[in-house]
Formats: structure tokens, C-alpha cells, sequence
């Protein structure tokens, strides 16, 4: 059973138009990131949640936001796409702690047209 | 800006092959090291969390190792199988809320 739920699992979108992604979790956990992957790179961490406290990388861009409005729950917003905004999104949780793994959901992949 | 490194970038070996893969990290504020297996089309799965200096942890096949003076881990496949034809990040917790993933190794093992 998914545990990490992200949708849509692929999103299209046009250029400049507002888009949102989804993820959810069923563990109850404090911790949920988001990351932004673009072909054959690493895995870019764009901001973090521990519960509501929202924590912003210093260099992910302000078109991006984020809202998480429960425990459960967490969005990634774009508020104006361009063609370099094109890439697989990820969202992971995980609880606090040293020896914790992080669960990630099956990712979105973004096109922008 | 944290640098998590992996090396190779990619690699196919044969059925059977053993083989091994690096992770290097920085060596101050270390908190966490993570391996994680990320198949096609599938989400990417802890394979191990790794705490202490000297650690070395183990799943069936592969095992990691981990030296946080020199900011470095191993993770070796021995006699690698097509099913563990994967992409291999792993990932460098710089605090308990914050993992910085490295560009991870492709692997692909043919029958």
C-alpha cells in the first residue's frame, strides 16, 4: 500500500499558468520535503515542512510555494511555469531522528508547454 | 553549498558481477549518510541509514560502509542480478530535517 501518494503522476501545463501538485501521506509524520529533479542531476531540495514550520531553500525561486494545511498533506505550487520549471517533482517524509529513513512518493513529472 | 558526490555515474556489468559504487560528503556537520535504491517507474527506497564512523550495514547482497573523517561511503552489489538494475542515490543528511542527495550511480546489470 502507497504510503507517499503524489498526483497527477504526470502534469502538463502552460507556460506562465498556475499549477499544483499534490502529496499526501498516511504515516503520520512531522517531516515532508519537496525536490525538484531535472535530467541526470541531483535530486534539489526546494523547501521542507517539520509539521507547519515551512523552511525555505535560499536559492529555490519564488515562483515556487509550498502550503501544507494538515499533517497529511502538502502542495507544491508554481505560480507562473516556464520551460525550465519542466522536471520530476518529488515528495518524501520522514520523521525526526538520526537513524530515519526518508518515504518518497512516486514523483510527478511536470511538462510545460 | 553542501556537495554530495557519487561516482561512477553509470555502470553495466554482467549477471553475477560484483561491483561497488562511492559517495563522498562533506566531513563537518555530519548528522546522516543515506543509500536509497530508485527503480524506473517506482518510488526511491532506503536500502540504509548509516550514523556512526566505521559503520558498516548489510541487506541480502549489499552492504555499505561509511567513514565520516574523510567523508566517504561504499555501497557494493556482490554478484549482481538484472532485477538490481537501478539507480543508486545516496543522500547526506546535514541535520535531522535536511538530506542533500547526490546525482547518483545508474546501474545496469545484463542477463
Amino acid at each position: 500500500d502507497a504510503m507517499v501518494i503524489q498526483n497527477p503522476r504526470y502534469q502538463v501545463t502552460q507556460f506562465g499558468k498556475p499549477v499544483t501538485l499534490s502529496c499526501s501521506q498516511t504515516l503520520n509524520h512531522n517531516v515532508m520535503y519537496w525536490y525538484q529533479q531535472k535530467s541526470s542531476q541531483a535530486p534539489k531540495l526546494l523547501f521542507h515542512y517539520y509539521d507547519k514550520d515551512f523552511n525555505n531553500e535560499a536559492d529555490t525561486p519564488d515562483n515556487f510555494q509550498s502550503r501544507r494545511p494538515n499533517t497529511s498533506f502538502c502542495f507544491l505550487d508554481i505560480r507562473s511555469p516556464g520551460l525550465g520549471d519542466a522536471a520530476m517533482y518529488l515528495c518524501a517524509t520522514s520523521r525526526p531522528g538520526r537513524n530515519t529513513e526518508a518515504f518518497f512518493g512516486q514523483g510527478t513529472r511536470l511538462t510545460v508547454v | 553549498i553542501l556537495n554530495v558526490e557519487q561516482s561512477p555515474q553509470s555502470l553495466h556489468v554482467q549477471e553475477g558481477d560484483s561491483t561497488n559504487f562511492t559517495c563522498s560528503f562533506p566531513s563537518s556537520n555530519f548528522y546522516a549518510l543515506h543509500w536509497y535504491r530508485w527503480e524506473t517507474a517506482k518510488s526511491p527506497e532506503a536500502l540504509f541509514v548509516m550514523t556512526l564512523n566505521g559503520d558498516e550495514k548489510k541487506k541480502g547482497r549489499i552492504s555499505a560502509t561509511l567513514n565520516t573523517k574523510e567523508g566517504y561511503s561504499y555501497l557494493y552489489i556482490k554478484g549482481s542480478q538484472p532485477e538490481d538494475s537501478a539507480t543508486y542515490l545516496c543522500a547526506f543528511n546535514e541535520s535531522f530535517q535536511k538530506l542533500v542527495f547526490g546525482t547518483g550511480t545508474r546501474l545496469l546489470v545484463s542477463p
